[in-house]
């Protein structure tokens, strides 16, 4: 089983719906991140979380939101799609005081 | 990392023979760099790390350089074998932020 799961991993919907990525981890850790992943623009970073009571806003928040249910979960929310938000989306986790970033298998979402 | 379009720079190299791929950072903060290797399909893993108290460090058949003064870092492999084909990224971080920013990536195609 992935220490990095991510639910859906395909999702296909349409402009002003609200759609939710989760990401559930098995390792522990208690730094999770959200990346998006654009051809030719590498990852850049949506939000991150220390903790259940630490969020953070990272390069490209605009747009999203995010919840720490717990310290294995961390899911990403678009209240109202758009089709600029097509795109790849990766949930990781970060051991403490490294930058080793786990990273899930990733989340494809298409906005039609 | 900087952003070069749409379009990901890719370096062709014959089996066997040593590839050298580059990153630039932009944050003079940065004091923690690390490469990652993204095979198609998949999230990024973890090949090495170095902080700016070094400028250089070896790991298995993979060596990375750090030039802090044009904030410049390199990503050498050895013996470059098929199994290395995959797009590479660096990311940076100042230490206490954990906060880690991607490059746009290298793609690495290994010509038999």
């Amino acid at each position: 089983d992935a220490d990095v799961t991510q639910t859906p991993r395909n999702r296909i919907t349409k402009t002003g719906k609200r759609i939710m990525l989760e990401c559930s981890q098995t390792k522990g850790h208690d730094r999770m991140y959200w990346y998006r992943q654009d051809p030719g623009l590498g990852l850049r970073l949506i939000y991150y979380s220390f903790d259940v009571k630490d969020i953070n806003k990272g390069e490209i928040s605009d747009g999203y939101s995010v919840s720490r249910q717990a310290q294995a979960k961390f899911s990403l929310s678009l209240e109202s799609a758009i089709p600029n938000q097509t795109a790849l989306y990766f949930c990781a986790t970060s051991k403490p005081n490294t930058g080793e970033l786990f990273f899930g298998e990733g989340s494809r979402l298409t906005v039609l | 990392g900087e952003s070069v379009g749409l379009h990901l720079p890719t370096l062709s190299v014959q089996e066997g023979d040593n590839s050298i791929i580059n990153c630039a950072y932009s944050n003079s903060a940065s004091d923690y760099f690390i490469w990652y290797k993204q095979e198609s399909g998949k999230g990024p893993q973890f090949i090495i790390d170095i902080r700016s108290n070094m400028d250089k460090r070896q790991g298995q058949r993979v060596t990375v350089l750090l030039n802090k003064t044009v904030k410049h870092l390199s990503l050498q492999i050895a013996a470059t074998q098929p199994g290395d084909s995959a797009v590479y990224f660096c990311a940076d971080c100042t230490s206490g932020t954990y906060k880690y920013i991607f490059g746009t990536g290298t793609r690495l195609k290994v010509l038999a």
